[in-house]
């Protein structure tokens, strides 16, 4: 099975900031990678889909990046509503599709 | 709008049997690949079963191999994942979710929809 790590596991920043996200798989995934973010209660959401594509609806302050085994996911400013738990998850070599552990993102 | 809504969830023994089903409306329910992801308390996401549009294919983690079966009924647009041998490890909100091919390969893959998720308790 392909281990996803996420990094940092949590992430205190202020309204404004520039975020990002760390995602590493334990093997080569292509760009076959993809950000939800979820809100407390909340199901998940689908951010970016093929590492950095943008889905539909959602705010162009979200960005992904990478290929291989290296993503990033950035929030270029940070506004209240963004504050929640990103995953990413691979869809390379399923099943099982795998999803990194999460990255909390609190209000400092 | 294109909608996912789980029910069946509950407070179980160990031991016991649960029947999840997640109604599909919005959308051409056959043509797409659905999956069951679960979220245990405090924790992160786990994909636990998927199924093809047709219902010929069915994939499931090892954690629950040969006590879960996933299956659909098309012409009542529904999706169902029958839990049996339950554990207090399978204590977990579970979330229905809509396969999205965005691309003509099997690996691009994401879950584009999400259902607001039922809680399942296994506890004496």
């Amino acid at each position: 099975d392909i281990q996803m790590t996420q990094s940092p596991s949590s992430l205190s920043a202020s309204v404004g900031d520039r975020v990002t996200i760390t995602c590493r798989a334990s093997q080569s995934i292509s760009s076959y990678l993809n950000w939800y973010q979820q809100k407390p209660g909340k199901a998940p959401k689908l951010l970016i889909y093929a590492a950095s594509s943008l889905q539909s609806g959602v705010p162009s302050r979200f960005s992904g990046s990478g290929s291989g085994t290296d993503f990033t996911l950035t929030i270029s400013s940070l506004q209240p509503e963004d504050f929640a738990t990103y995953y990413c998850q691979q869809s390379y070599s399923t099943p099982p599709v795998t999803f990194g552990q999460g990255t909390r993102l609190e209000i400092k | 709008e294109v909608q996912l809504l789980e029910s069946g969830g509950g407070l179980v023994q160990p031991g016991g049997s649960l029947r999840l089903s997640c109604a599909a409306s919005g959308f051409t329910f056959s043509s797409y690949a659905m999956s069951w992801v679960r979220q245990a308390p405090g924790k992160g996401l786990e994909w636990v079963s998927a199924i093809s549009g047709s219902g010929g294919s069915t994939y499931y983690a090892d954690s629950v191999k040969g006590r879960f079966t996933i299956s659909r009924d098309n012409s009542k647009n529904t999706l169902y994942l029958q839990m049996n041998s339950l554990r207090a490890e399978d204590t977990a909100v579970y979330y229905c979710a809509k396969d999205w091919y965005y691309y003509d390969s099997s690996a691009s893959n994401a879950f584009d929809i999400w259902g607001q998720g039922t809680i399942v308790t296994v506890s004496s």
